[in-house]
């Protein structure tokens, strides 16, 4: 199993282009997640589903839209991309259901937006 | 809403020493918590849960409810332990996850 995948690695944009994050898990995961990652900010939840068909915001949804395309696959857009959405984005995905399951982590897309 | 909050940025100890990494939470039903670790350029990975109350590596977590806290402790840290830590809140049945801002333990050899 690949467990959670990302795609790409890493991006540069000029601010106002667009771009799609993909992630992908294999493990037939309920919920998952979009995770940004700042210096002295920790991880913040941009986005996630908790089931197919269902998304909700999490702290700092601005400027993010999500799709969750089927139970695998859950995107990440940026319309019009700013500086301010330089950062390190982790997707994760969890069983979901009532119990302390824990999250997997995908490896991460390093985005500058210059 | 549900909060967590790591006081410390960045924690330095010598090896051997003991280690607390602080964590205290906002929840208003029982929370479900966890401490996560990401070594250098490794995605983030599971360290405990508290409902296991296992022990990993040496660390242990006990959840506090009457001081909403679940510190992260060691009794003697090893150089392998630099890593950043993060503490996270998942509210009951709800997949809603909430991490805190993270803390840096460096060991000192």
């Amino acid at each position: 199993n690949a467990g959670v995948t990302q795609t790409p690695k890493f991006q540069v944009l000029k601010t106002g282009q667009s771009m799609t994050l993909q992630c992908a898990q294999d493990m037939n995961h309920n919920s998952m997640y979009w995770y940004r990652q700042d210096p002295g900010m920790g991880l913040r939840l941009i986005y996630y589903s908790a089931s197919e068909g269902t998304t909700d915001k999490g702290e700092v949804p601005n400027g993010y839209n999500v799709s969750r395309l089927n139970k695998r696959e859950f995107s990440l857009r940026l319309e019009s991309a700013a500086p301010s959405q330089t950062s390190v984005y982790f997707c994760a995905s969890r069983p979901g259901g009532l119990g302390d399951y824990e999250q997997y982590f995908g490896p991460g897309t390093r985005l500058t937006v210059t | 809403a549900q909060r967590v909050t790591q006081p410390e940025k960045l924690l330095s100890v010598f090896k051997g020493a003991p280690v607390e990494l602080k964590c205290n939470y906002s929840y208003s039903g029982s929370p479900e918590l966890f401490w996560y670790v990401q070594y250098s350029r490794q995605r983030l990975q599971l360290l405990l849960r508290h409902i296991s109350r296992e022990s990993i590596k040496g660390f242990t977590a006990d959840l506090n409810k009457g001081e909403t806290s679940f510190h992260l402790k060691k009794p003697f840290a090893q150089e392998e332990d630099s890593a950043m830590y993060y503490c996270a809140l998942s509210g009951g049945g709800y997949q809603k996850v909430t991490f805190g801002t993270g803390t840096k333990l460096q060991v000192i050899p």
